[in-house]
């Protein structure tokens, strides 16, 4: 069965700080690996996209790494900001069809 | 840019009713898709549509009908509604279905089964 886990379920930072996301699948086969940033009460953003060749990409202060042998991202946000504080939700698709494979997200708190 | 807009924003239902969830882009997408989030949970595809007159079946989509008459509109509709239907609704689009494909999402409607 296809399976997106996120730790830590939820996290609260000082504005400033850095913090990384994890993600852990067993989505097969493997097409590419996003992530998304979702602001209470609005739809989901997309962040990155990686697809199986590529290990790294940054949007901003976002740096998503994939390690596609161990089944591993995570995503590096630097330097938070309050405005960072929202769900973020990695999302593995397979070859076969439509269906996105969501993870239930990382809620991230950034206080003052 | 409006993007994907849906309508309405929240909505309460008594059980056996039903509604409309509207959906439009105006990013001339070709593929649409409804979504639907339980709380602590990941999105779950509903419908899909890859073009105008052309739908199918996502993981969910029992108590739910499509149709795509327009590039633009992808209307979702409940006929008998329950309260294992309360969610929050999500409608997006992307150009093509492409594995690199990014995918635009609507504001959701919040939806509540009585």
């Amino acid at each position: 069965k296809n399976q997106v886990e996120q730790s830590p379920q939820s996290l609260i930072i000082l504005e400033g700080k850095n913090c990384t996301l994890q993600c852990n699948y067993t989505v097969s086969p493997f097409s590419n690996l996003r992530w998304y940033k979702q602001d209470t009460g609005r739809g989901p953003v997309s962040l990155t996209i990686m697809t199986f060749s590529e290990n790294t990409k940054s949007n901003g202060r976002y740096t998503a790494t994939l390690d596609a042998d161990t089944k591993q991202s995570s995503l590096h946000i630097t330097a938070s900001q309050l405005s960072d504080s929202a769900s973020y939700i990695c999302v593995v698709s397979a070859d076969s069809g439509y269906a996105l494979n969501f993870g239930k997200g990382t809620s991230l708190l950034v206080t003052p | 840019n409006a993007g994907v807009t849906q309508t309405p924003k929240f909505r309460i239902l008594k059980i056996g009713q039903s509604m409309t969830l509207q959906c439009t882009q105006d990013m001339n997408h070709n593929y649409m898709y409804w979504y639907r989030q339980d709380p602590g949970m990941g999105l779950k595809l509903i419908y899909y549509s890859v073009g105008a007159g052309i739908t199918d079946k996502g993981e969910v989509p029992n108590g739910y009908n499509v149709s795509r008459s327009t590039t633009e509109d992808f209307p979702l509709r409940l006929e008998l509604a329950a309260p294992s239907q309360t969610s929050v609704y999500f409608c997006a689009s992307s150009y093509s279905g492409g594995t690199n494909e990014k995918l635009f999402f609507g504001s959701g409607t919040q939806l509540s089964v009585l």
